[in-house]
């Protein structure tokens, strides 16, 4: 049963640390997303990729978050220094990159910046 | 901004009940979407509604859209237990799937 693989899923670190989330979409899938989803802000798009260019990283703070696709079966989001502020839930998500596609997400990393 | 905003924020019911669900957007879409979240899990994919059609079912799952009141509504019909989840709508436009804050879903037995 195909699905996108997140790891890890809970995360605790303390503020100043780097975090390091990773990703694996779904095989096949060119297009991957990073989303965070907090109660406040719910889910806010990060940034997202298309054959392992990023298309947008509008959605993220610059200054401590970085994304990249090493390669076409690993996507990963990096936050340096975390603070907490960054706590909160980080989904990745695939597709096909097809129009009017549906999206398939992980499970998520729980991330707690002490 | 296209995101879409869902209403109620809280919804509770008893089972065998419907649950109804509505999504407001602002901008024009290529299609919207309606997910699915059980807590501590990531959204899953349940119905997507493009904009040329006006309703759409799945199962027990009925979805409309009005694109001219740039709205849809989700109605989940004969409640069950497991249908507690949070509903979340999104849509596509110009730029990838912009989501809503989600509907919270209480189905009591």
């Amino acid at each position: 049963d195909a699905r996108v693989t997140q790891t890890p899923r809970h995360k605790v670190t303390e503020m100043g640390q780097e975090v390091t989330m990773r990703c694996q979409p779904i095989l096949g899938h060119n297009t991957v997303f990073w989303y965070r989803q907090t109660m406040m802000q719910g889910l806010e798009l990060l940034a997202y990729f298309r054959n392992r260019a990023p298309l947008d990283d509008s959605g993220m703070p610059k200054d401590r978050f970085s994304a990249e696709m090493p390669d076409a079966t690993l996507a990963t989001l990096k936050i340096q220094p975390s603070e907490p502020r960054d706590s909160a839930v980080y989904f990745c998500a695939s597709d096909t990159g097809k129009s009017n596609e549906k999206l398939f997400f992980g499970s998520g990393t729980q991330l707690s910046v002490l | 901004s296209q995101q879409g905003e869902e209403d109620p924020q809280a919804l509770s019911i008893q089972e065998g009940e419907n649950a109804t669900m509505n999504c407001s957007y602002k901008t024009s879409i290529n299609n919207l979407q309606w997910y699915r979240q059980n807590s501590g899990r990531g959204l899953v994919h349940l119905i997507l509604i493009r904009s040329n059609e006006r309703e759409k079912h799945s199962g027990r799952l009925r979805v409309t859209l009005d694109t001219s009141k740039k709205s849809s509504s989700l109605l989940i019909t004969a409640s069950r237990a497991a249908d507690t989840a949070s509903y979340f709508c999104a849509t596509t436009g110009n730029t990838p799937l912009v989501f809503g804050k989600g509907t919270r879903l209480s189905v009591i037995a």
